[in-house]
């Protein structure tokens, strides 16, 4: 089966920048996600990696390395806006493809 | 283009009742899946439709089924409804797998709440 890790919460201060971790074990690995979900919302889709190395987009980056199974969500310069939960999802192949596993998330909360 | 729609937006059961969620995908998209979301578990995969056909399923008792029709639009029905259900629903749509990049990118609904008492 798979089995994902990351902090239940984190807290960081306007400005700052943030590192969420997410460790995972699965066999069959074909790509890692991660989504942001404002409280009473859809989760939103941030990024994706499926290679190791790092993926940058704007103010957020993504990084991946599949021999240790862990990816981090960077968040720099932080704004309030960006106080939600942030979901780590992995998709292993064996699992069909559509089949998302997420975390149970982490939630951030940006204070002034 | 609008987003991916789900109805109702919230729902208050009894136990043992049944209960019947919608979700019209975008337009375009032909891969519906759906997923748990309480508190303690974080999400968790339901199951996910292409084509009218299921292909994949979470591991939730039979009380929780699912289709989808010749539109693409897709209901999620759970019977016997207990307190454990109480979660928010969320329905996500993806164009034909392998497509687009990433080729799982699901957009998700704003969900139904559910809540059994």
């Amino acid at each position: 089966g798979q089995n994902i890790d990351q902090p239940t919460e984190m807290t960081a201060t306007e400005g700052a920048i943030v590192q969420i971790n997410c460790t995972y074990q699965t066999s069959g690995f074909n790509g890692l996600f991660w989504y942001q979900q404002h409280a009473g919302e859809a989760p939103t889709f941030l990024s994706y990696n499926v290679l190791d190395g790092l993926e940058e987009k704007g103010r957020f980056s993504s990084f991946l390395s599949r021999s240790k199974g862990y990816s981090y969500l960077l968040l720099k310069e932080l704004q309030m806006k960006d106080s939600a939960s942030y979901l780590c999802a992995v998709r292993a192949m064996n699992t069909g493809f559509q089949k998302l596993v997420f975390g149970t998330g982490t939630r951030l909360l940006v204070s002034p | 283009k609008a987003g991916v729609t789900q109805t109702p937006r919230y729902l208050i059961k009894t136990r043992g009742q049944q209960v019947t969620l919608s979700c019209s995908p975008i337009s375009g998209h032909r891969s519906v899946s759906w997923y748990q979301q309480t508190p303690g578990q974080g999400l968790q995969f339901l199951f996910e439709y292409f084509s009218e056909t299921q292909r994949n399923k979470g591991n939730f008792p039979g009380r929780f089924s699912g289709r989808q029709f010749s539109n693409s639009r897709s209901e999620m029905n759970v019977s016997t409804l207990e307190l454990g259900d109480s979660a928010l629903y969320l329905c996500a749509s993806s164009r034909s797998p392998g497509t687009g990049r990433p080729p799982n990118e699901q957009f998700f609904g704003p969900g139904t709440r559910l809540t059994v008492l």
